[in-house]
């Protein structure tokens, strides 16, 4: 079984919806992440928790908000989305080592068209 | 400011071509690094780091990275690249408590 798994794969929703991501890891890592990724632009960071009482936004995070449920779980909520929201979305875990971050472990990633 | 830039948005190669995917970063102190690869419909897997030490650093799946500082790179290569290499490619950095990523490379391979 993967280590990092989200729901769903894809996702075809209608502008003005609200549609939530869900992402679970099996690694025991404290450190969750969300990021979105369109082409040309790479990876960006749409909300970190480093714990279940820690949620951070990271540098896109207008338009979504997050939900941290366990140290497994870590969800992603786009309360209305609108078309310029359709990405691909990564979760991904890290486990600290020292005082800096270790590698990143992603999801599958999760498919999302907004009409 | 933090960065990473990868120069190259795509780039082609024949099988069995050597293969160098270039990575430039702007951070102030001791970097820590990272080559990430995504194949097609699939997440990304780290292939290689750089914490300190070795500036050669190896990674899975043939590649190997050289972290030099006066050019602030950190360059992925492969001797001989392989069909199932086709892929993007991200060279990321580690920030303040969070990774800032590349654009990335598109890797084409010719057979």
């Amino acid at each position: 079984d993967a280590d990092v798994t989200q729901t769903p794969r894809n996702r075809i929703t209608k502008t003005g919806k609200r549609i939530m991501l869900e992402c679970s890891q099996t690694k025991g890592h404290d450190r969750m992440y969300w990021y979105r990724q369109d082409p040309g632009l790479g990876l960006r960071l749409i909300y970190y928790s480093f714990d279940v009482k820690d949620i951070n936004k990271g540098e896109i995070s207008d338009g979504y908000s997050v939900s941290r449920q366990a140290q497994a779980k870590f969800s992603l909520s786009l309360e209305s989305a609108i078309p310029n929201q359709t990405a691909l979305y990564f979760c991904a875990t890290s486990d600290p080592s020292s005082a800096h971050l270790e590698t990143q472990y992603f999801g599958p990633g999760t498919r999302l068209l907004v009409l | 400011a933090q960065s990473v830039t990868q120069p190259d948005i795509h780039i082609t190669v024949s099988e069995g071509a050597s293969l160098e995917l270039r990575c430039n970063y702007s951070y102030g102190a001791t970097p820590y690094l990272f080559w990430y690869v995504q194949s097609p419909g699939q997440g990304l897997q780290l292939l290689l780091k750089y914490f300190s030490g070795d500036t050669l650093v190896q990674g899975i799946k043939g590649f190997e990275a050289e972290f030099k500082r006066s050019q602030s790179s950190f360059n992925l290569r492969k001797p001989s690249v392989h069909w199932s290499d086709a892929a993007e490619y991200f060279c990321a950095v580690e920030g303040t408590y969070k990774y800032i990523f590349g654009t990335g490379t598109r890797l084409k391979v010719l057979a």
